[in-house]
This record gives structure tokens, sequence and C-alpha cells, in this order.
């Protein structure tokens, strides 16, 4: 399978404790992204990678979030000090440049959904 | 207010039918558009790009009209497998999309 792959794919955890997800991109897409969806809402962007830069940051990432890239290949997403409100499904999603930045087609991992008790 | 607005539905409709869904933007800024389809707890996936001057894509077509910001989309001869939560989408060229909250259609037999 050569799509967008994230593990761990369901994660529970206790409120207080340190969380870490990872995306492995599309081979060779330059550009990837965060999103963060909780039920009934479409998804909203946190983050944004082309290849080790992180452009853009969302208001949503709060200083317990943080997104690395360090190869400019797979990422990952750690929440520190989870919060029940943390709860939600992490979306990743990967694009190659066709042109501007808005035209290129991003394709989404299966995601994982986080539960904070 | 939401960015990107879409009524959420639910749309019952027998198979058959034609249905339409609409959606606003409220950034004229917005550069780019689609339609992505995301099925129940599943990962949303793109269903097709919309143009000014319109787009068809078998039973789907879809329409922008960037004096209104609105975005529309029309399923023609709607199919049990059409039954899944549809998306709009904005990007402002900035690399991130905007999702509206989607809209869920349910196709009875």
């Amino acid at each position: 399978d050569t799509g967008v792959s994230q593990n761990p794919r369901h994660k529970i955890t206790k409120r207080g404790q340190n969380v870490t997800f990872r995306c492995d991109p599309i081979s060779e897409h330059n550009r990837l992204y965060w999103y963060r969806q909780t039920l009934g809402q479409g998804p909203e962007f946190l983050t944004y990678f082309q290849n080790e830069a992180q452009l853009e940051k969302s208001r949503l990432l709060s200083d317990r979030f943080s997104a690395e890239r360090p190869k400019g290949s797979f990422s990952t997403l750690e929440i520190q000090r989870t919060e029940q409100g943390d709860s939600a499904m992490y979306l990743c999603a990967s694009s190659s440049p066709t042109g501007t930045q808005g035209t290129d087609t991003q394709y989404f991992g299966p995601g994982t959904r986080l539960t904070v008790l | 207010r939401k960015e990107v607005e879409q009524d959420p539905g639910p749309f019952n409709v027998p198979e058959g039918a034609t249905v339409a869904f609409n959606c606003t933007y409220s950034n004229s800024a917005s550069q780019s558009f689609f339609w992505y389809r995301q099925d129940c707890r599943k990962e949303p996936k793109l269903l097709m790009s919309v143009y000014s001057s319109g787009n068809e894509d078998g039973r789907f077509t879809a329409q922008l009209n960037r004096a209104s910001q609105y975005i529309s989309l029309l399923i023609r001869d709607s199919k049990l497998s059409d039954s899944a939560t549809y998306l709009c989408v904005v990007n402002r060229n900035t690399g991130k999309l905007i999702f509206g909250q989607g809209t869920t259609l349910q196709v009875k037999p």
C-alpha cells in the first residue's frame, strides 16, 4: 500500500499522559499536513510542513502540542499532558506540488483516534 | 461564524433521487474549492475540484459562484453507495484546507 499511513490507529490514554503519533506520507510527497477532527465536525488544520520546515501552525496548536518532520519524510505529533478535550481523530495528509499551494491534492491517512480518559 | 458553512442535514433520499448540497464561504480570498467525501469513521477523500465554469464527473456536478461565495454539489440518480458525509472545502492558496462541517447523505432503498 503506497498511501499515507498513520500509527497507531487507536490510542487510549489517561489525562495527563503524553502521547505521540506518527505519519508516513506518500513517498516523495514533500508537503505534509496535520488536521484534527471531532465528532460531527469537519477536519481543522493544525500544522503544515514543506520538507522538514514547519511553515504554518494553527492557533489550535497549544504549547502542549509539537510536531516534527526531522528528515523531511515521516512526521510525529506529540501531545503533552493530555486533556479530555484532546480526544479526537488526528488526520495526516500529504501532497506533491503541482503549482500553487492551493491546487495540489491532499491525500489523507486513516487517522489516529485518541481517547483521553 | 465559521469560514465555510454547510447544512449538516441529514438528507434522507430514495435511490434514484437527485439531491443538491450547498455551501457558502466567507473569505473572498479563497482561491481553490473542493468537495471531499468521508465515509463513517474513514478518512476524507477528494470527490472533485470545483471550478467557476462548473464541472461534471458522471452523476456529480459541482458549481462555484464567486460573486455570491457559494458552492454547490448535485448528485443525480442517487445510489446506496453514495451514503456518506460530503465536505465542502476551500483553500486560500496557503496550503491548508478549510473544511465545512459536512452534510450527511443517507440514500434509502
